[in-house]
């Protein structure tokens, strides 16, 4: 069976871009989660998916958006990206969310000069 | 803040030695779960350990949970040089989403 896949791996934008990310998950998953990963902070929940609604989120502002297809990928968006949103952006699936096992992809490492 | 604490934040030990890793976390769990990163790259799920569970092993690896104290230990055991990661605890509550800790540097020397 296929792992999670994330693409692209490595980004490098500007202040004030846009950025997409995307995250195919394995198949028969239908729980997407996002997570971002900085030195400082640690690994942050960003937002769920469950079926092409989100279920959860977490505490950022709403620059960070998402979206899941009816195959189960997912997008998410960082609108007019500053200095402190670079990061490793993981996402993970499961069958069902949080009380099951989650298997996370390798991660966008995106940078934001 | 929600997140759980680690302990130690770092840890060296030889080849073959074992290494005990702790975990506190602050809000109540339905699982609690270790994970294992290697220098910047994706988390791999080690164990899952529910909350009517005390411990659970697997392979090299046995995981204790102790949730009067809100408490686990991941223990690994004949540590090889591949075994160094970061690893982290989870805590799987009912709040929707993995609540992850600062985790713990290990470091196998060969």
């Amino acid at each position: 069976k296929a792992g999670v896949t994330q693409t692209p791996r490595y980004l490098i934008k500007t202040r004030g871009q846009q950025v997409t990310l995307s995250c195919s998950p394995i198949s028969g998953h239908r729980s997407v989660s996002w997570y971002q990963q900085t030195p400082g902070q640690g690994l942050q929940f960003l937002f769920e998916y469950f079926s092409e609604t989100q279920r959860n989120k977490g505490n950022f502002p709403g620059r960070f958006s998402g979206r899941q297809f009816s195959n189960s990928r997912s997008e998410m968006n960082v609108s007019t990206l500053e200095l402190g949103d670079s990061a490793l952006y993981l996402c993970a699936s499961s069958r069902d969310g949080h009380t099951d096992t989650q298997y996370f992809g390798p991660g966008t490492r995106l940078t934001v000069l | 803040s929600q997140q759980g604490e680690e302990d130690p934040q770092a840890l060296s030990i030889q080849e073959g030695e074992n290494a005990t890793m702790n975990c506190s976390y602050k809000t109540s769990i339905n699982n609690l779960q270790w994970y294992r990163q290697n220098s910047g790259r994706g988390l791999v799920h080690l164990i899952l350990i529910r909350s009517n569970e005390r411990e659970k092993h697997s392979g090299r690896l046995r995981v204790t949970l102790d949730t009067s104290k809100k408490s686990s230990s991941l223990l690994i055991t004949a540590s090889r040089a591949a075994d160094t990661a970061s690893y982290f605890c989870a805590n799987g509550g009912s709040q929707g989403n993995l609540i992850f800790g600062k985790g713990t540097k290990l470091s196998v020397k060969p």
